[in-house]
């Protein structure tokens, strides 16, 4: 199986920051790979997929780029609906998400 | 508008089994493969299988391998997931998920049903 790990697990950061979210697979998996948020009670939403592909209605200050097994999720000038968890998750031939990343306000 | 309406909230006993159901509305049920990820108390997102609504194909974590069987039925647009020999550590909200693109089970998730508690306990 594949593994993911993001780092770092919490980031602390102010509105206007510049934040970067990492997620690592244990081997290659091109460019299959999404990036959703998720705020307490609610389902994931999707924000970027194939690595770098913007979901229609996303914010353009989200951004991902990355292959094979690095990849990262960039958020520029936080805004305060940003603050909630962010998992990344591979779709190459199963699936399984990165452990998340909780985005919290400094 | 596209939407994912799941079934409502189950209490089981270990052992037993749970079917969760996912219907489709507002696009074409066949077109977009269904996704089924769970996430536990407090903790993180599990992704467990998907499924072809077309053909009915069907791809399975090994980690559910045995246990959790997918189904649709395309007359009334809905997916099922089934899972079998619960265990108190089955307790979680079950979420299908509809593929952003077209017939392929590989991209992102984009709409997502509004979750089904499963509670396990004796």
């Amino acid at each position: 199986d594949i593994q993911m790990t993001q780092s770092p697990s919490t980031l602390s950061a102010s509105v206007g920051d510049r934040v970067t979210i990492t997620c690592r697979a244990s081997q290659s998996i091109d460019t299959w790979l999404a990036w959703y948020q998720q705020k307490p009670g609610k389902a994931p939403k999707l924000l970027i997929y194939r690595t770098s592909i913007l979901e229609s209605g996303v914010p353009s200050r989200f951004s991902g780029s990355g292959s094979g097994t690095e990849f990262t999720l960039t958020i520029n000038s936080l805004q305060p609906d940003d603050f909630a968890t962010y998992y990344c998750q591979h779709y190459d031939n199963y699936s399984d998400f990165g452990q998340g990343t909780r985005l919290e306000i400094k | 508008q596209v939407q994912l309406l799941q079934s409502g909230a189950e209490v089981k006993k270990p052992g037993a089994s749970v079917k969760v159901s996912c219907a489709a509305s507002g696009y074409t049920f066949a077109d977009y493969y269904i996704h089924w990820v769970r996430q536990a108390p407090g903790q993180g997102l599990e992704w467990m299988a998907w499924n072809n609504p077309n053909s009915g194909g069907t791809k399975y974590s090994q980690k559910f391998q045995g246990r959790v069987t997918l189904t649709r039925d395309t007359s009334v647009s809905t997916a099922f997931m089934e899972l079998s020999g619960l265990r108190s550590d089955d307790t979680a909200i079950y979420y299908c998920a509809r593929v952003v693109e077209m017939t392929t089970p590989r991209a992102g998730l984009d709409v997502w049903g509004q979750g089904t508690t499963v509670t396990v306990s004796s």
